[in-house]
């Protein structure tokens, strides 16, 4: 069992509306991490969030905005969505340390209508 | 540049071995990773082997790493149709980036 937690598992939205998603990791690691995977591809790099502070972002466009509340924490604002931006949003934890294995939730499924 | 690439689909019978192969370009690749990912679900953290070793075993998971060659492979014993998955390699060098390849979808057949 994975002890990445996402929630929701699946959402539905309007490209109006705001929402968020939201995980949550019990393992100590102290980064963190926002991945976008299309169906029948790799996932894709958006963001790392090492001790709490924005490390990575791979141009991702701001109606996405990241948020780490603390170590353990990590929430996606979504607004303004696209349909093109529908996907699995997977989040993940590793130690704090480059280079070390990175640890998946079961993601959250989205869906912009 | 970094790439990982691997054959996108492969059909094996149950109780068969399955060999998933995979290249990468760069050689100062640390760590290595074969990731599964089962319908809706996320990844799930196979097995990995650090670039200074040749195999890994791991109870039906062998992993051979070819460093010359840039190769990588994983081997599943006696295959049974919850295995049915798609198979991603990754590699690490040392950031916070992990570089997978397109995944390989795995059939089992019963």
């Amino acid at each position: 069992d994975t002890e990445v937690t996402q929630t929701p598992k699946h959402l539905v939205m309007g490209m109006t509306n705001k929402k968020s998603l939201k995980c949550e990791q019990h393992m100590g690691h102290r980064a963190m991490y926002w991945y976008k995977q299309k169906a029948k591809k790799p996932p894709e790099l958006m963001f790392v969030y090492s001790y709490e502070k924005l490390s990575i972002n791979e141009s991702v466009p701001s109606r996405f905005s990241p948020e780490c509340p603390n170590s353990s924490l990590l929430n996606l604002h979504l607004h303004a969505l696209q349909p093109e931006d529908s996907a699995l949003y997977l989040c993940a934890s590793s130690l704090d340390s480059p280079g070390n294995t990175i640890y998946f939730g079961e993601g959250s499924w989205l869906t912009v209508v | 540049g970094e790439d990982v690439e691997q054959s996108l689909f492969l059909s094996v019978r149950e109780g068969d071995s399955s060999v998933i192969n995979c290249t990468y370009t760069d050689s100062s690749s640390t760590y290595l990773y074969w990731y599964k990912q089962e319908p809706g679900a996320g990844l799930q953290l196979l097995t990995y082997i650090f670039s200074n070793m040749d195999m890994k075993q791991d109870q039906r998971l062998t992993v051979l790493l070819n460093k010359k060659d840039k190769h990588l492979s994983l081997r599943i014993a006696d295959t049974q149709t919850g295995d049915s998955a798609i198979y991603f390699c990754a590699e690490n060098t040392g950031g916070f980036k992990t570089i997978f390849g397109a995944g390989t979808r795995l059939f089992v057949k019963a």
